[in-house]
């Protein structure tokens, strides 16, 4: 049964980094075919992708949000940690970490954490 | 904006079939994903793609695709089926990124 869960701070300042943690179970990171992605969603609106990391540690981001973003794994703690740095209130937003599967003509988020609520605040 | 581009609201009455759409250049190469949300809860995958279904999805679930659109059906809309529905897919870059539609929300009536 594969679960995950962000974890990380609900409140943060304008221009500081956030860091985000998704501690999961149930599969590897370093098996083929195997991604783990950043979704976030801020209040009434929709789900915005933000990052993918591979089992090869290959990372992809989104463009509008590059600068600012980095994906790290950590296989052996089963663990992906998203940063985003200079921290906006347009950022406030729930932040999803998903299991996702990757092959040649699809992707897809088979599996989700509960989203961990983000408030950027002074 | 967004790559992928979804009607923003769709109505169905209790028991038709009902098809959400899906447009964007990337989808002539690659498959979309759609998820399925409800108020306070993450998304749920329901197809994915060429029309897969993820184990506890009932068969009422499919998709398809032809040219810059994909679509999902509803055969026999359920009442718990009321919720927002979201495309997913790969970008037209080429690069391997990610994008998602802006999210249809659906009404059962």
């Amino acid at each position: 049964q594969i679960t995950l869960k962000e974890s990380g701070p609900t409140l943060v300042k304008p221009t500081q980094t956030l860091t985000l943690t998704c501690t999961f179970s149930g599969f590897s990171l370093s098996t083929s075919g195997v991604g783990v992605g950043w979704i976030r969603q801020p209040p009434g609106k929709a789900l915005e992708w933000l990052a993918l990391i591979y089992w090869d540690d290959d990372k992809r981001y989104s463009p509008s949000l590059k600068s600012r973003l980095t994906i790290t794994k950590d296989t052996s703690k089963n663990q992906v940690v998203l940063t985003m740095t200079n921290m906006d209130p347009v950022d406030t937003a729930t932040y999803y970490c998903a299991h996702s599967v990757i092959g040649v003509t699809h992707d897809a988020f088979d599996i989700w954490g509960q989203g961990t609520m983000v408030t950027v605040s002074s | 904006s967004s790559e992928l581009t979804q009607d923003p609201a769709v109505s169905v009455a209790l028991g038709q079939t009902v098809r959400i759409t899906c447009q964007g250049d990337s989808l002539r190469s690659y498959y979309a994903s759609w998820y399925q949300q409800k108020p306070g809860q993450a998304p749920v995958l329901v197809i994915y793609g060429k029309n897969n279904r993820p184990s506890g999805i009932p068969d009422r679930f499919s998709g398809s695709s032809s040219g810059n659109t994909a679509s999902l059906t509803i055969t026999g809309a359920q009442a718990e089926d009321e919720a927002d529905y979201y495309c997913n897919s790969r970008d037209s870059s080429g690069n391997h990124l990610g994008v998602f539609g802006g999210g249809t929300k659906l009404t059962v009536l």
